[in-house]
């Protein structure tokens, strides 16, 4: 069975920490790794990996794959208080002509001023 | 429009009441995904559409939980013989190609409960 899983659950730091966020995956059929933001309405779209080792980068938020090891990181630098969230991270996977997205629980980070 | 419309934004359903979820998504979307979010978790796979076409429903629960898109726009999540159990947010999502590796855009989803 396709399995996303993220730690920690969840994470509480002070501003101006930086966080790493783990996401590791086993699934058949691999095509792309999502992270997605999620305050108290819809996901936002961060980042969409496909190759291991290039690295996404935007702002204070960098994120890298390894499909050897099958996991993904979010990185967040000097966070700010705005930056507390659910992180979700989803993977894309192919079957039978078609295709959807296994989501993880999400790790919630909290950000203390 | 601007983004993925939902209504409605909260609903309250007595066990057994039948309710309807709509999805408006993006103009040209071709594919539209449905998620059920229970508290805490991330979104679960419902059921995925290209245009109208209803290419995977395993995520549904059970036979109560149906999905239509007759003209490959407008969705319509219906279920049947509401329980407690189905308290969640739904959330459909669309996204412009039907072959992945494109982002998919979130609806702000509809927050059921069941009393």
């Amino acid at each position: 069975e396709d399995k996303v899983v993220q730690s920690p659950l969840s994470l509480v730091v002070h501003e101006g920490d930086t966080v790493t966020l783990n996401c590791s995956y086993e699934v058949t059929n691999f095509r792309s790794l999502l992270w997605y933001k999620q305050e108290k309405k819809a996901p936002t779209f961060l980042f969409m990996l496909t190759s291991s080792g290039i690295e996404k980068k935007s702002g204070r938020l960098s994120s890298i794959l390894d499909k050897k090891e099958l996991f993904s990181i979010l990185n967040i630098t000097a966070t700010q208080t705005g930056d507390s969230a659910i992180y979700l991270c989803a993977v894309e996977v192919w079957g039978s002509g078609t295709y959807k997205y296994i989501f993880g629980t999400g790790t919630r980070l909290k950000v203390l001023a | 429009g601007a983004g993925v419309s939902q209504s409605p934004r909260y609903k309250v359903a007595k066990r057994g009441q039948d309710v309807a979820l709509r999805c408006d998504p993006i103009s040209g979307h071709v594919s539209l995904f449905w998620y059920q979010q229970a508290l805490g978790q991330g979104p679960e796979f419902l059921t995925y559409f290209q245009n109208e076409a209803q290419l995977d429903k395993s995520g549904l629960p059970s036979d109560r939980f149906f999905a239509e898109r007759p003209e490959g726009s407008v969705s319509t999540l219906k279920i049947q013989r509401t329980q407690q159990e189905d308290s969640a947010v739904y959330l459909c999502a669309s996204s412009i190609r039907d072959r992945g590796a494109y982002e998919q855009y979130f609806g702000p989803g509809t927050r059921l409960t069941v009393t």
